[in-house]
């Protein structure tokens, strides 16, 4: 079964240290590839998302991500973290075998920014 | 555009009772999915629908059920509640069927005693 791994359950950083989330997917066809974040108390945002195309993607607030067809990975990254980018950060992966919508989550990585 | 809205947002019932939820999509969007959210589980995919007819299901009890409305309004339903079943549960809608971003609701929370 396809399967999303997000290897960092919980990351502390400064305020301008650069971030760097880790995942990994398991299914070796054709996927679509997001990134949501959800901020304390609200609900889940696009961050970022990967059909074809270039694989580096670029998405709101300063967050990129990078598509490593050969390593199945999706990583996301930030040169500069704010306190306001505390959240917790889900990668989700859509198979496009079968059509439709059903994403597949990993765990999730708790940010927290310190001033 | 208003977003993905979903009603009630708190809910608390007793073990052996049923809930239903209610989804309205954004304007426009045709596709439909719902998810629960647990700390132990994460967000699992519950099941989607597309011009009232379901597309895609998880692995979930067939106590789980939903279906969709001619105004892409969707609805679930999850009957016989377990204590298990305390979770978020979160609506997200699409453009279309074919692997569109998904704009997510705030959730209804289930709490059931």
């Amino acid at each position: 079964a396809q399967s999303v791994s997000q290897h960092n359950h919980h990351v502390i950083l400064s305020e301008a240290a650069s971030l760097e989330l880790g995942c990994n997917y398991s299914y070796g066809g054709t996927v679509n590839l997001f990134w949501y974040v959800q901020y304390p108390g609200q609900h889940l945002q696009l961050l970022l998302k990967y059909f074809s195309g270039d694989p580096l993607v670029k998405g709101i607030k300063g967050f990129e991500a990078e598509f490593i067809k050969s390593k199945f990975s999706f990583n996301l990254r930030k040169p500069s973290v704010q306190w306001s980018d505390t959240a917790e950060y889900f990668c989700a992966v859509n198979l496009l075998t079968g059509g439709g919508n059903k994403l597949t989550f990993g765990t999730g990585t708790q940010l927290k920014v310190e001033l | 555009k208003a977003g993905v809205t979903q009603t009630p947002r708190y809910l608390i019932k007793t073990r052996g009772q049923q809930v239903t939820l209610s989804c309205s999509p954004i304007s426009g969007h045709r596709s439909v999915s719902w998810y629960q959210q647990t700390p132990g589980q994460g967000l699992q995919f519950l099941f989607e629908y597309f011009s009232e007819t379901q597309r895609n299901k998880g692995n979930f009890p067939g106590r789980f059920s939903g279906r969709q409305f001619s105004n892409s309004r969707s609805e679930m339903n999850v009957s016989t509640l377990e204590l298990g079943d305390s979770a978020l549960y979160l609506c997200a809608s699409s453009l279309e069927a074919t692997a569109y971003e998904q704009y997510f609701g705030p959730g209804t929370r289930l709490t059931v005693t």
